[in-house]
C-alpha cells in the first residue's frame, strides 16, 4: 500500500491476556521502528528492524514484549499478560534506511481493562 | 536531564502570527526531525535535517550541529496548524523524542 498499516486500530483487552498487534510497512522500507505513546505521555522508543540484522530491542520495557519481522516485511508485536500500564497507543514507522525520512502508521490504541 | 528538551511546553498563538519551537539534544546524533502529531493522534514527518535549513510551504527548519538545537518556525500561522510538534533526534538505531509542543492557533 501507500503508508504504513497497522492493524487493529483500536483494541481492549482484559488484564492478563496476550495481544498481537501488526505493521504492515511501506513496501521496500527496509527499516521498521515500534513506539508507544501512553496517555499525557511523548513518545517512547520500543524496537528497530534493520534489514536481516538482528533488532535492536533496547527499548522494550519488560520481557513481556517481543516482536518479529517476518521476510524483512510485515512486523508483530506481542504483549503477554498485558498489565493496565501498557495501555497506550502503539505507532509503527518505516524508512528505506535507518537515518531517512520516516512514514508514520495511524498506530493502533491499546486498552487493558 | 532529557535528552531532548523542547521550548515552549505550550504555545498559543493568533492567526497570522510566526511561530518559533525550539530543540535542544544533549547527545550525538545522525539528524533531527520534527513531527506534527494532530489531535487524532496521527503523527506526520515534515523534515529530516542533519545539517542547514529546509524550508517546506510555510515551514522552516533549522539546525545548528556546533550548538546542538533546532527550531521550527511557522510564517503566517493558521488554525489548521494547531498540533503537537515533536522535536526528534536519531542515532544510529534509536529515536529520542522531546515531550512536544502544543501549538494552539486562534482565529
Amino acid at each position: 500500500g501507500a503508508g504504513v498499516s497497522q492493524s487493529p486500530s483500536n483494541k481492549v483487552t482484559e488484564k492478563g491476556k496476550d495481544v498481537e498487534l501488526r505493521c504492515d510497512p511501506i513496501s521496500g522500507h527496509t527499516a521498521l521502528y515500534w513506539y508507544r505513546q501512553s496517555l499525557g505521555q511523548g513518545l517512547e522508543f520500543l524496537i528497530y528492524f534493520q534489514g536481516n540484522s538482528a533488532p535492536d530491542k533496547s527499548g522494550l520495557p519488560s520481557d513481556r514484549f517481543s516482536a518479529e519481522r517476518t521476510g524483512g516485511s510485515v512486523s508483530t508485536l506481542t504483549i503477554q499478560r498485558t498489565q493496565q500500564e501498557d495501555s497506550a497507543v502503539y505507532l509503527c514507522a518505516s524508512s528505506l534506511a535507518g537515518a531517512s525520512g520516516y512514514t508514520f502508521g495511524s498506530g493502533t490504541r491499546l486498552t487493558v481493562v | 536531564k532529557n535528552e531532548v528538551e523542547q521550548s515552549p511546553q505550550n504555545l498559543t498563538a493568533q492567526e497570522g502570527e510566526f511561530i518559533t519551537i525550539n530543540c535542544s539534544y544533549s547527545v550525538g546524533i545522525s539528524a533531527l526531525h520534527w513531527l506534527q502529531q494532530h489531535p487524532g493522534g496521527g503523527i506526520v514527518s515534515l523534515f529530516m535535517l542533519s545539517s542547514g535549513k529546509k524550508k517546506h510551504g510555510r515551514l522552516i527548519a533549522t539546525i545548528n550541529i556546533q550548538e546542538k538545537h533546532s527550531s521550527l518556525h511557522i510564517t503566517a500561522s493558521h488554525p489548521r496548524d494547531s498540533a503537537v510538534y515533536i522535536c526528534a533526534v536519531s542515532g544510529n538505531n534509536d529515536m529520542r523524542f522531546g515531550a512536544g509542543t502544543r501549538l494552539t492557533v486562534k482565529p
